[in-house]
């Protein structure tokens, strides 16, 4: 079935540090791919996207790639930031959007 | 502020009560959903409306009561849980005419805790 992977957390770096967090993926079809961050006491929301294969998708300083070859789509920041301290949630749609599959979530601690 | 209300934030009961968990939205989507977050497990994908027509229930325990009666409003009714029920509880919606942007906006969440 359709699944996201993501690397376990936490993750902790200091302020202006490199920043990967890695999801693959299993679809059946051709899927959609996001990014979502929940910020403490807050619910999800979008971060990025990409719909289609080397597709970038990229916001606020992040950025993602669509690998079709590799099925992976690895959040990536130059330089992290406090406030960027969040849970990272990846997650795809197949065929339609109404069914998301969502990844275990990352938490991102960045200190000062 | 997302557009999409949950309430209440908070909940505790016991595993006789009967409470409800409501989520309403104002941007005018014609699709909403029900998601379980736990720790350190995927989202759960509890329950989808589309135009206040049930699409998806993925085998989610019946102690479990979805009802949307509008395309803006979602309730979620609960009875008899187990401990094993506390979570966060998110609600969310989406736009689901036209060309979809696949996009989800959530609510805060209602974290609910079971005695």
């Amino acid at each position: 079935g359709d699944s996201v992977t993501q690397m376990e957390g936490p993750v902790t770096l200091s302020e202006e540090a490199f920043l990967t967090i890695n999801c693959t993926y299993t679809a059946t079809g051709y899927p959609s791919l996001f990014w979502y961050v929940q910020y403490p006491g807050e619910g999800l929301q979008l971060l990025l996207k990409a719909t289609k294969a080397d597709d970038k998708g990229s916001n606020k300083g992040f950025e993602a790639t669509y690998r079709k070859e590799t099925t992976s789509f690895h959040l990536e920041k130059g330089s992290v930031q406090v406030s960027d301290s969040a849970v990272y949630f990846c997650a795809l749609s197949v065929y339609n959007f109404n069914k998301f599959y969502f990844g275990s979530g990352t938490k991102l601690n960045v200190k000062p | 502020e997302t557009g999409v209300t949950q309430t209440p934030r908070h909940l505790v009961m016991g595993m006789t009560n009967k409470k409800s968990l409501k989520c309403e939205q104002h941007l005018g989507h014609n699709a909403m959903y029900w998601y379980k977050q736990s720790a350190k497990k995927p989202l759960e994908l509890m329950f989808v409306y589309n135009f206040k027509e049930q699409t998806e229930n993925n085998s989610v325990p019946s102690r479990f009561s979805p009802e949307c009666p509008n395309s803006s409003h979602l309730f979620l009714h609960l009875h008899t849980l187990q401990p094993e029920d506390s979570a966060l509880y998110l609600c969310a919606s989406s736009q689901d005419q036209g060309v979809p942007t696949g996009e989800l906006f959530f609510g805060e969440g209602s974290r609910l805790t079971v005695l």
